[in-house]
């Protein structure tokens, strides 16, 4: 099956800094990848979609200076939280959709990172 | 895009059936049916998949009615590890982002 690979998996940073978080595809090639929040006890709450060569595209509400998308290459994605604060800290995952499949395809998830600025 | 709705929370127990029902009465024509499990800080994983009528795989049973307007996951035999929350969405990857809706957390009990 396809594998998707998130990394680092939990990471605690001072508040003001700025996190990257990757997430790879690592036996196929995802031209569309998705990024989601989701803080306790809640559902996952889609922040981007982020298509290979291309500017991501964010939801309603979600500060694209904040969290800086880029898709360089059809097996990885990244995700920068700029100058992260407290309220910043959630669990984000991330999810790819193999490239020249059917519209019927599922999704594949990375196993997340848990975000914490203090 | 379709809206889901499910319930928010089931129990059962260890070796019991336990069918969670998802409703989503303005599903397009194109769009399947999907089925998650997610457990505690970890990404969500495919469960199953379906267009119409019944599909089944080595985890799970998925039935849907003809008018496609809602679905029922059914896990046989359900054991501790099965503890999670469930999501059903609905729609087609390939065209259209998928939005998760809150999902039901199924506790099992010995």
């Amino acid at each position: 099956g396809a594998v998707v690979s998130q990394h680092p998996s939990r990471v605690i940073c001072k508040s003001g800094t700025s996190v990257k978080i990757e997430c790879r595809s690592l036996d196929f090639q995802a031209t569309t990848m998705f990024w989601y929040r989701q803080f306790p006890k809640q559902s996952l709450m889609l922040m981007a979609t982020s298509n290979e060569g291309s500017k991501a595209t964010y939801e309603q509400g979600v500060e694209k200076d904040k969290f800086l998308i880029n898709h360089a290459s059809l097996t990885l994605s990244t995700l920068t939280v700029t100058s992260a604060h407290p309220e910043d800290s959630s669990f984000y995952i991330c999810s790819a959709i193999p490239r020249d499949r059917g519209f019927n395809e599922k999704l594949f998830f990375g196993s997340g990172t848990q975000l914490s600025v203090l | 895009l379709a809206k889901t709705t499910q319930p928010i929370s089931m129990d059962s127990y260890e070796g019991q059936e336990v069918n969670i029902t998802c409703s989503h009465n303005n599903i397009a024509t194109n769009d399947y049916i999907t089925w998650y499990q997610q457990f505690p800080s970890q990404g969500p994983r495919f469960i199953i998949q379906g267009y119409k009528t019944k599909v089944t795989n080595e985890v799970a049973s998925l039935f849907i009615p003809a008018d496609r307007k809602s679905s029922t996951l059914s896990l046989p035999r359900v054991s501790l590890s099965d503890t999670a929350v469930y999501y059903c969405l609905v729609g087609n990857s390939g065209y259209s982002t998928l939005t998760f809706g809150k999902g039901t957390m199924l506790l099992v009990s010995p």
